[in-house]
């Protein structure tokens, strides 16, 4: 079966501790992002990669961190820089091109959710 | 700037027909999505429209209007497991983005 993964469902961090968030898909789609999105909240976009070894910042990129050194792998590293770190945390991909054109709908996969306390 | 609104609450009955509208302002225009997300779940898709019109999937239609940037999404027959949140997306060059969505509860 094709899709995205995301592990874990639930996680839990100390205030001050970096945590990664494992995105993996199979799907061998080439554009790949990371949402945040908070309690009653849109989506709110993190970093994405349109292609392998690039990846540009979204709309709330700092105290964040992502790689892109194979295609089905995009983790994100919450760092302790970031301010707020409990969230909701989904990571989707596309096929690749343009965002808006009718094979480009965006899959999404589970999500985890992260409490730091 | 790059400005997407809907209402932040609806409430419906069981049976019935509600339309969630979507007014957006971007600097670019690639189409525009509608997603369904349940609560604590991954949104997942409902209908893309990139020309003016109605397109019509089952119990769901979706209307643009580009000279507006407006979009409603059409729900009939309404379904307890409609209940969810609603939300709009404009597609940009290399990205979507995303309004704050439309919680729907539909009541028995």
């Amino acid at each position: 079966d094709g899709g995205i993964t995301q592990s874990p469902k639930y996680l839990f961090r100390k205030e001050g501790q970096n945590v990664t968030l494992s995105c993996e898909q199979n799907l061998n789609h080439d554009a790949m992002y990371w949402y945040r999105q908070d309690p009653g909240q849109g989506l709110r976009l993190i970093y994405y990669s349109q292609i392998v070894n690039d990846f540009q910042k979204g709309d709330i990129a700092e105290g964040y961190s992502v790689s892109r050194e194979k295609k089905e792998s995009f983790p994100l590293t919450v760092t302790s820089a970031q301010k707020n770190p409990t969230a909701f945390y989904l990571c989707a991909s596309t096929p690749g091109g343009l965002a808006g054109a009718p094979y480009n709908e965006q899959f999404f996969g589970p999500g985890t959710r992260l409490t730091v306390l | 700037g790059q400005n997407i609104d809907q209402p932040t609450e609806m409430t419906a009955t069981e049976g019935a027909i509600v339309q969630i509208n979507c007014t957006y302002q971007t600097s670019g225009f690639n189409g525009l999505f509608w997603y369904q997300q349940h609560a604590g779940e991954a949104p997942t898709f409902l209908s893309y429209n990139v020309l003016d019109g109605l397109e019509e999937k089952g119990r769901f239609s979706s209307f643009l209007s580009r000279s507006k940037g407006y979009s409603y999404l059409l729900l009939k027959e309404l379904q307890m497991k409609d209940s969810a949140s609603y939300l709009c997306a404009v597609g940009g060059t290399d990205k979507l983005i995303f309004g704050t969505g439309t919680r729907l509860q539909v009541f028995p």
